[in-house]
């Protein structure tokens, strides 16, 4: 399956530090992509890697590709209440996507 | 410009109806794809369409589950005889395949509760 797997399931930090989570899929893929979902509802897209590139920012959002490792870590630097959300890696194969099952970040104020 | 938009918002049934969810896309998005989420957990994919082509029923868990997408641009997602295990959120997404770009757009999702 191509599908990506998050860990950790959870994650809790305090407001200002950093946060890390990382997602491992099983086969080629074309990019991968992070999600973000507030509330149960629909996902927000934050950010695609393509399987040629190896770092990408956006902010104060930094995406790593490693697709020796068939792995991708996202950091969140300086993070915020607002931040706190269930964050997705989907791997795509042109249009065909799979999600993995998130991680849950908690930022405490 | 508009999204991704979802009919109903929140649907309650009785076990053993049939449900209708729809789903509008971007305007021009030759994907479309449908997932559902319960409670706490990811998105399990469901079906996914691709401008003409024979859509991927892959994931689709039985067959009281079909979809269909007329003309390209709506889609319907109809499940027979509901059970209380289908009760969930139901998510549609669109995409382009223009410029590679293959990011979804996330409608608003339909929560359904059967029971």
């Amino acid at each position: 399956s191509q599908q990506g797997e998050e860990d950790p399931q959870a994650l809790s930090i305090q407001e200002g530090e950093n946060a890390t989570m990382n997602c491992s899929y099983k086969t080629s893929i074309n990019n991968l992509q992070w999600y973000r979902q507030n509330s149960g509802r629909g996902l927000v897209h934050l950010i695609l890697i393509r399987s040629n590139e190896r770092e990408k920012h956006s902010g104060r959002l930094r995406v790593t590709l490693d697709t020796s490792k068939k792995s991708s870590s996202l950091l969140i630097t300086a993070s915020r209440a607002a931040d706190t959300a269930s964050y997705f890696c989907a791997t795509a194969v042109n249009n065909d996507m799979r999600f993995g099952a998130g991680t849950r970040l908690t930022v405490k104020p | 410009g508009a999204g991704v938009s979802q009919s109903p918002s929140n649907k309650v049934t009785e076990k053993g109806k049939d449900v209708e969810l729809r789903c509008d896309p971007i305007s021009g998005h030759t994907a479309l794809y449908w997932y559902r989420q319960s409670l706490g957990q990811g998105l399990e994919f469901l079906i996914y369409f691709q401008g003409n082509s024979a859509p991927d029923k892959s994931g689709l868990p039985s067959d009281r589950f079909s979809a269909e997408r007329t003309g390209g641009s709506v889609s319907t997602l109809t499940i027979q005889r509901t059970q209380q295990e289908d009760s969930a959120v139901y998510l549609c997404a669109s995409s382009s395949s223009s410029g590679g770009r293959y990011e979804q757009y996330f409608g608003p999702g339909t929560r359904l509760t059967v029971t």
